[in-house]
């Protein structure tokens, strides 16, 4: 099955600097890479998702990169602020099956 | 917005006893899923549903977990007796087979405490 490696797994920025998250795979019939946000006791959202036909994606202060090749996709925060403080989770899968990460909890320091 | 509804939100058993989580999905929504998510980890499949038809259950400890989903609408997961090493969030998750998006939409969890 499908093995999803996810680091750091905390991570501490300052308010105004980028966060980056990095996730690794182990199945290259993974096609479907989602990123989901939870926040303290409240249900994992999506934030963000990327497919296998492409290699960058981009929605406002975050952007998702993958490299099929090396099995690794990366989460890109720019100019955090105190509501990106949360858990973090990539997944990587299918459309009909996923398998996640362990998580990251960034912190946004003031 | 319409969401995923679970009950209940939090569950405090003695280990042996029987406990029960219910997951509404989204309306509409073919696929169904459950999720144990560990403190400190990620959401981990136990049970995957098409309509009423489980497609994959391989995760699902089958001797104390069971689990349903009879008109293909809501679901119910069962843990029978439980034991302590139980203790964990129970995520339910709904995703539509149409439309072209199958994004997996997360209930809040039920929080389940064994003694």
């Amino acid at each position: 099955g499908e093995n999803v490696e996810q680091h750091p797994s905390t991570l501490s920025v300052q308010e105004g600097d980028s966060a980056v998250i990095k996730c690794t795979y182990s199945d290259s019939a993974s096609n479907y890479f989602p990123w989901y946000k939870q926040e303290l006791g409240k249900r994992p959202q999506l934030i963000i998702d990327i497919r296998s036909n492409v290699g960058e994606k981009k929605d406002q202060r975050i952007a998702v990169t993958l490299n099929k090749t090396a099995k690794h996709f990366s989460l890109h925060i720019t100019e955090t602020q105190p509501e990106d403080s949360a858990v973090y989770f990539c997944a990587a899968g299918n459309d009909y099956k996923l398998s996640f990460g362990a998580g990251t909890t960034v912190t946004v320091r003031a | 917005e319409a969401e995923v509804a679970q009950s209940p939100r939090y569950k405090i058993t003695e280990k042996s006893q029987a406990v029960a989580f219910w997951c509404d999905p989204i309306s509409g929504h073919a696929t169904l899923y459950w999720y144990r998510q560990i403190l400190g980890q990620g959401p981990e499949l136990l049970v995957q549903f098409q309509d009423e038809s489980v497609v994959d259950d391989s995760q699902l400890p089958k001797d104390r977990f069971s689990a349903e989903r009879l008109k293909g609408v809501d679901s119910t997961l069962k843990i029978q007796p439980a034991e302590l090493g139980d203790s964990a969030m129970y995520l339910c998750a709904s995703s539509s087979t149409s439309g072209g998006t199958y994004e997996q939409y997360f209930g809040p969890g039920t929080r389940l405490t064994v003694t």
